[in-house]
């Protein structure tokens, strides 16, 4: 059971627009910044979206990050296959001895 | 370039030891934090443990408390995690990651490929 809750699935048609939440609290969202990751079929994961909304250098502007108190989304327009991934939220959490949590990923397919 | 390259990963029984090792390169390796997180087979991220830039702090999470030890040798680049006492629940590709941190951000900018463990006897 992940401190941070994400949809298990989401799909959308190429070209099309999709969003995937992630859940948490006060502890951790509500207080924290939230990072995103994708991760491609076979492959380590990958930071896409940092500091809520901010994206590292090569990532392209489809990926957009947002936070509103407790939860964090992702959104992604233009879908392409390649964006075919799991993609997995996480932040600071306060309340435990942990240092970074997860959310339980989502996994993407494009139609 | 920046590049995380994990090695030591295998095939031990429960109850043995195991020491995963990550070499780091491409940038200063001393005034960065670093992580192991891990995945289960068909399973999400699971993050294992943390050391700071200063070597000293060290947390870990509740499941691998006492019986793992992350560290670091500056020297030589490199990050290590000595894992004792393997469980069949252990069983995972363990990645090593860059930390970036300030007082409400954290987050992995550079993982390295991995290395599984598979524990079973």
């Amino acid at each position: 059971q992940s401190v941070l809750t994400q949809p298990p699935s989401v799909s959308a048609a190429p070209g099309q627009k999709v969003t995937i939440s992630c859940s948490g609290s006060g502890f951790n969202i509500g207080n924290n910044y939230v990072s995103w990751y994708q991760q491609l079929p076979g492959t380590a994961p990958k930071l896409l979206i940092y500091d809520n909304n901010k994206r590292p250098s090569g990532i392209p502007d489809r990926f957009s990050g947002s936070k509103s108190g407790t939860s964090a989304t992702l959104g992604i327009t233009g879908l392409q296959t390649g964006d075919e991934a799991d993609y997995y939220c996480g932040t600071w959490d306060s309340s435990l001895s942990t240092d970074v949590v997860f959310g339980g990923g989502t996994k993407l397919t494009v139609l | 370039q920046v590049q995380l390259v994990e090695s030591g990963g295998g095939v031990v029984q429960p109850g043995r030891s195991l020491r995963l090792s990550c070499a780091a390169s491409g940038f200063t390796f001393s005034t960065y934090g670093f992580h192991w997180v891990r995945q289960a087979p068909g399973k999400g991220l699971d993050w294992v443990a943390v050391i700071w830039s200063d070597g000293t702090n060290k947390y870990y999470a509740d499941s691998v408390k006492g019986r793992f030890t992350i560290s670091r040798d500056d020297s030589k680049n490199m990050l290590y995690l000595q894992m004792n006492s393997l469980r069949a629940e252990d069983t995972a590709v363990y990645y090593c990651a860059r930390d970036v941190r300030s007082s409400s951000s954290n987050y992995f900018d550079y993982w390295g490929q991995g290395t599984l463990v598979t524990v079973s006897s």
